[in-house]
């Protein structure tokens, strides 16, 4: 079983700040995805990233993908009080016959004015 | 809306009743996923279906649960004798899985369960 381990898990920050949320584990995934999720909804996709080394960008969102593929980062420029949430990372192990997506722990953020 | 539905959201049942919740995907994609989550955790794999085949359990997936998907398309989650640690909130996410670009999971809202 791949432990996905998130940190930090709790953040309050002001409007305007910068952030970084890390995603770590000791195994190897084919791909890792990131999700926002709200109270009561599902978790809602960011960004896949599939190569090592990888940065995607969605606004003020930077996503890597570590070139190892065991790790990644989530960094958010200016953050503003709708960026609230639970932040999740989740890492696909991709067998050719078999896949399934384990979670991180999550990293709850909240932005204040 | 073309996304991933779930029905109920939310169910409330006394201990030892039975529940079903139901599960369309998006409708290009051949797999299929049921997750749990409780507060403050991420969620937790249960299941997943290729197409009509359950390819894969998770050891939280007693012997109370059951999931089907008999034409390879919509699916349900089934408890029987509901207990109270059931309470949670029941995920379902489908894909469609290609080797070069990843096998990026969309998710539904979600089906509340509360079990007393």
């Amino acid at each position: 079983t791949q432990l996905l381990e998130q940190s930090p898990q709790f953040l309050s920050i002001q409007e305007g700040e910068n952030l970084t949320v890390y995603c770590n584990s000791s195994s190897v995934f084919s791909s890792l995805q990131w999700y926002r999720q709200e109270p009561g909804e599902g978790p809602v996709l960011l960004v896949t990233v599939v190569t090592g080394g990888e940065v995607k960008k969605l606004k003020r969102l930077t996503f890597q993908f570590g070139d190892a593929r065991k790790d990644s980062s989530l960094h958010i420029t200016a953050a503003q009080p709708g960026d609230t949430g639970l932040y999740l990372c989740a890492g696909d192990v991709y067998t050719g016959t078999a896949s399934k997506l384990t979670f991180g722990t999550g990293t709850r953020l909240q932005v204040t004015l | 809306d073309t996304g991933v539905s779930q029905d109920p959201r939310h169910k409330i049942t006394k201990r030892g009743q039975n529940v079903t919740f139901r599960c369309d995907p998006i409708s290009e994609h051949n797999r299929l996923y049921w997750y749990r989550q409780t507060l403050g955790q991420g969620p937790e794999f249960l299941t997943y279906f290729q197409n009509e085949a359950q390819l894969e359990k998770s050891r939280l997936l007693s012997d109370r649960f059951s999931a089907e998907r008999p034409k390879g398309s919509f699916s349900t989650l089934e408890i029987q004798r509901t207990e109270q640690g059931d309470s949670a909130m029941y995920l379902c996410a489908s894909s469609l899985s290609k080797v070069m670009t990843g096998n990026t999971i969309y998710f539904g809202e979600g089906s509340w369960l509360t079990v007393v």
